[in-house]
């Protein structure tokens, strides 16, 4: 079965400063995506990464993907309020064909 | 832009009563899933739908559950009798291609008293 796993899962950071969140997964897979999720609405897709070395940035986020050892990064950059949600990564169990699994989330307040 | 859209927003039900949840895709789009999160917890996958059959569906999707796509537009889920712990945000999902990402509509939360 693919796990995955986020850290940290709660995040308290000051405005201005950057910090890293990590994704680790526990099988192969050749897709990985990246979610923001406020409070009591949809899930909003950030970044898709399909191969190894795979980097993507949007504004104050960059994601990134290491097939070999399995982990993706989400680095936040001069954080601002506005970036304070709960973020997803999830990855395709290439077994499985369709079917995401997502990780527990982190929840990001900028402060 | 396109949106995938769901009704109803919130639905309260009395356990063991039947629940339709309904979801309209993006128009173009080929692959269909229904995913669900109780909450303040994970995202949850229930069922991915393809060319009109389920592909695949999670040990959550038990005899209770069945998907639907009547009409060509419309992408249903169905709980035949439902339970407390069915309570949760239920959204549905929609993409046009394995390598592109999903795109979830604004849920359902399932209120099961």
């Amino acid at each position: 079965e693919l796990k995955v796993e986020q850290n940290p899962l709660f995040l308290s950071m000051q405005e201005g400063k950057n910090y890293t969140i990590y994704c680790n997964y526990s099988t192969t897979s050749d897709r990985l995506y990246w979610y923001r999720q406020d409070p009591g609405k949809s899930l909003e897709s950030l970044f898709v990464l399909l191969s190894n070395g795979a980097v993507k940035q949007e504004g104050r986020l960059m994601a990134s993907l290491d097939t070999k050892a399995r982990l993706s990064t989400l680095h936040i950059t001069a954080a601002v309020h506005d970036l304070s949600a709960t973020y997803f990564c999830a990855v395709d169990d290439s077994n499985s064909g369709y079917a995401l699994n997502f990780g527990k989330g982190t929840s990001l307040l900028v402060t | 832009e396109p949106e995938v859209t769901q009704t109803p927003s919130h639905q309260v039900t009395q356990m063991g009563q039947e629940v339709i949840l309904r979801c309209v895709p993006i128009s173009n789009h080929l692959y269909f899933y229904w995913y669900r999160q109780i909450l303040g917890q994970k995202v949850e996958f229930l069922v991915s739908f393809y060319n009109n059959e389920i592909s695949e569906k999670s040990e959550i999707f038990d005899d209770q559950f069945s998907v639907e796509r009547p009409d060509g537009s419309n992408f249903t889920l169905k709980i035949r009798s439902t339970k407390l712990e069915d309570s949760a945000m239920y959204f549905c999902a929609s993409t046009g291609g394995r390598y592109s990402p999903l795109h979830f509509g604004n849920g359902t939360r399932l209120t099961v008293t």
